[in-house]
């Protein structure tokens, strides 16, 4: 199975803050990358898929990057609904795997 | 607009039988694969199960295998997790969330997800 590893696993930031997650892969996933954002009693929405493409409706304030084994989600301007946690996921193997998480939290 | 509405979860003791449906609306339902994704209490989310929208393809995660079965009926819009030989482990929120193909041949996420259902194994 493809592994992935985020890190952070959790992150303390200021409103107006910029952050960057990273996720990377056990192996080469190409850009077959996606990010979720989930809060606490809803469902988890998606952010970015193929690594890069940001999904319709999500602020621009989002952005991905990376290919390969080595993936980052970038959030601008944090905004007190941004405080959530964040995940990322693979679709390079059928056995679909996410990454174990990253809380972003205010400080 | 696209729904989906998991129901059928509850308290099951260990070794024991349930079964998760979600019903989906708002989109042709034949034209889509179909997931079962659940977070347990204090963890991740963890991908559990896929189902392609005309039944050719099914896969499972290693840890329910040969204990759950997904299956679907286009005609009523819905989708099922058998779950048998039910564990401790098994404790989670079960989400159904469609999944969508892009243009790259693995490209494929999750772009709608209901709100869950809640699955306790306890004796």
């Amino acid at each position: 199975d493809i592994q992935m590893t985020q890190s952070p696993s959790s992150l303390s930031a200021s409103v107006g803050d910029r952050v960057t997650i990273t996720c990377r892969a056990s192996q080469n996933i190409n850009n077959f990358l996606n990010w979720y954002q989930h809060k606490p009693g809803k469902a988890p929405k998606l952010l970015i898929s193929a690594a890069t493409t940001l999904q319709s409706g999500v602020p621009s304030k989002f952005s991905g990057s990376g290919s390969g084994t080595d993936f980052t989600l970038t959030i601008n301007s944090l905004q007190p609904e941004d405080f959530a946690t964040y995940y990322c996921q693979q679709s390079y193997s059928t056995l679909y795997t996410f990454g174990q998480g990253t809380k972003l939290e205010i400080k | 607009e696209v729904h989906l509405v998991e129901s059928g979860g509850g308290l099951v003791q260990p070794g024991g039988t349930l079964r998760l449906s979600c019903a989906a609306s708002g989109f042709s339902f034949s034209s889509y694969s179909m997931n079962w994704v659940r977070q347990a209490p204090g963890k991740g989310l963890e991908w559990v199960s896929y189902i392609s929208g005309g039944y050719s393809s099914i896969y499972y995660a290693d840890s329910v295998k040969g204990r759950f079965t997904i299956s679907r009926d286009n005609a009523k819009s819905s989708v099922y997790l058998q779950m048998n030989s039910l564990r401790a482990e098994d404790t989670a929120v079960y989400y159904c969330a469609r999944g969508k193909s892009g243009l790259g041949i693995s490209e494929y996420y999750f772009d709608y997800w209901g709100q869950g259902t809640l699955v306790t194994v306890s004796s």
